[in-house]
């Protein structure tokens, strides 16, 4: 069982429709991140947080709007999302205190645009 | 800038044969490497990590890797492939920002 729980699992929503992913972590690790992950390819950084402020921003366009409520939480809002915006998307967190840290990964949603 | 390449697609080796998986690296620091593996329809699961001690790592599911500096490679090894090794493989690297970048993965598929 993965210690970072992403729900929901699966989406599916139209262009014109508002939706959250959430993510949620009890390891105490201060860094929390976003990555979009397209069928046969690696991972890609969309936006990382570290003690609760965003750090980065991967230039991701403003339909994605990240929030970090607090140091256990991670949501990502989506609105007015492209068919190409389909893909796994995927939350991590790490101790984010050096460069030794691994990411610890959720099962993903994965989101369908319509 | 750091960055690492996964040579090889994909890999395809028989149930009980030696795996072989891999990465060379480039980084103008001393680097943190690591290797991943992501199942269907799974997130990404740490396989192991080299931090600068012990240049083999031993790592979980007997999977292992050995920090070669003078080739730039951190290959992934296991001695006897299962059926239940079929996934997706990711080496990355740790960048100055504490960031991972991934490299393109490698499917290992096991036959029978």
């Amino acid at each position: 069982d993965t210690e970072v729980t992403q729900t929901p699992k699966h989406l599916v929503m139209g262009m014109t429709n508002k939706k959250s992913l959430k993510c949620e972590q009890h390891m105490g690790h201060r860094a929390m991140y976003w990555y979009k992950q397209k069928a046969k390819k690696p991972p890609e950084l969309m936006f990382v947080y570290s003690y609760e402020k965003l750090s980065i921003n991967e230039s991701v366009p403003s339909r994605f709007s990240p929030e970090c409520p607090n140091s256990s939480l991670l949501n990502l809002h989506l609105h007015a999302l492209q068919p190409e915006d389909s893909a796994l998307y995927l939350c991590a967190s790490s101790q984010g205190d050096s460069r030794a840290s691994p990411l610890h990964f959720g099962n993903g949603t994965r989101l369908t645009v319509t | 800038a750091q960055s690492v390449t996964q040579l090889g697609s994909h890999v395809s080796v028989s149930e009980g044969a030696l795996v072989l998986l891999r990465c060379n690296y480039s980084s103008s620091v001393p680097p943190y490497l690591f290797w991943y593996v992501q199942y269907p329809n799974q997130g990404l699961q740490l396989l192991l990590k080299y931090t600068s001690a012990a240049t083999l790592v031993k790592g979980i599911n007997g999977f292992e890797a050995e920090f070669k500096k003078s080739e730039t490679s951190f290959h992934l090894t296991k001695p006897s492939a299962h059926m239940s090794d079929a996934a997706e493989y990711f080496c990355a690297v740790s960048d100055p920002n504490n960031d991972m970048r991934f490299g393109a993965g490698t499917r290992l598929t096991v036959k029978p």
